[in-house]
């Protein structure tokens, strides 16, 4: 039972370059969602999807790109990375009528 | 639109000592309340949720947190605390029977670090 995967686990990039943060999960949730958590501030909403096909901005949704093709998989796009993208990155999906979700283990992102 | 606040960045406590970590919301409309953790290089595990009914939920390892409506808090606490107790803790909302695009998103208060020292 994979649940929520995420990958890679780090990475670092230079500032300009593109790179798409990938998550995927096996357990048919309707819903998925990216969150970046930096000290002190949580974990904000960048944007999440209710369904294949159907994307909407979270909190913090500028610079970053998403798409839903399929159910099991949401990736996120950086396509001009900025050192303010530093941060660690978690994928989370739940299912229709549940409450709470389930995360992945996250990704930590450096833009130098 | 909800908000949480976490009013503790920090928390450090011995080993077997009480611990209490406060959360406050803010919603004007009504909510379900969660508490995440979050170990060392892991991701998010849910450790407890109130939806509806008795006020008072429980974790499986001995964490608790009651849901006081007059006060907007959820605040978690455990009688005695273990090293491994050692984690972020991150207090989150969501709108309660939402639907539509406002389905399932949860806002999250800025963490606290609980440090259990032996």
């Amino acid at each position: 039972n994979a649940g929520v995967t995420q990958t890679p686990k780090f990475q670092v990039l230079k500032t300009g370059q593109s790179m798409t943060l990938q998550c995927a999960q096996d357990m048919n949730h309707e819903y998925m969602s990216w969150y970046r958590q930096d000290p002190g501030m949580g974990l904000r909403l960048i944007h999440y999807s209710v369904g294949a096909g159907i994307t909407d901005q979270g909190e913090v949704p500028n610079g970053y790109n998403v798409s839903r093709s399929t159910t099991e998989d949401f990736p996120l796009r950086l396509l001009s990375a900025a050192p303010s993208q530093t941060s660690v990155y978690f994928c989370a999906s739940r299912r229709q009528g549940a409450r709470g979700a389930f995360f992945g283990q996250g990704t930590r992102l450096t833009v130098v | 639109a909800q908000s949480v606040t976490q009013l503790d960045s920090q928390v450090p406590v011995f080993e077997e000592a009480p611990v209490e970590l406060r959360c406050n919301y803010s919603s004007s409309v009504s909510v379900y309340l969660f508490w995440y953790v979050q170990y060392p290089n892991q991701g998010l595990q849910l450790l407890l949720k109130y939806l509806s009914g008795s006020t008072l939920v429980e974790s499986i390892n001995g964490f608790e947190a009651e849901f006081n409506k007059s006060q907007t808090s959820f605040h978690l606490r455990k009688p005695s605390v273990h090293i491994s107790d050692t984690a972020e803790y991150f207090c989150a909302v969501s709108e309660a029977n939402a639907g539509g695009t406002s389905y399932g998103k949860l806002t999250f208060g800025q963490g606290t670090i609980l440090t259990v020292h032996p």
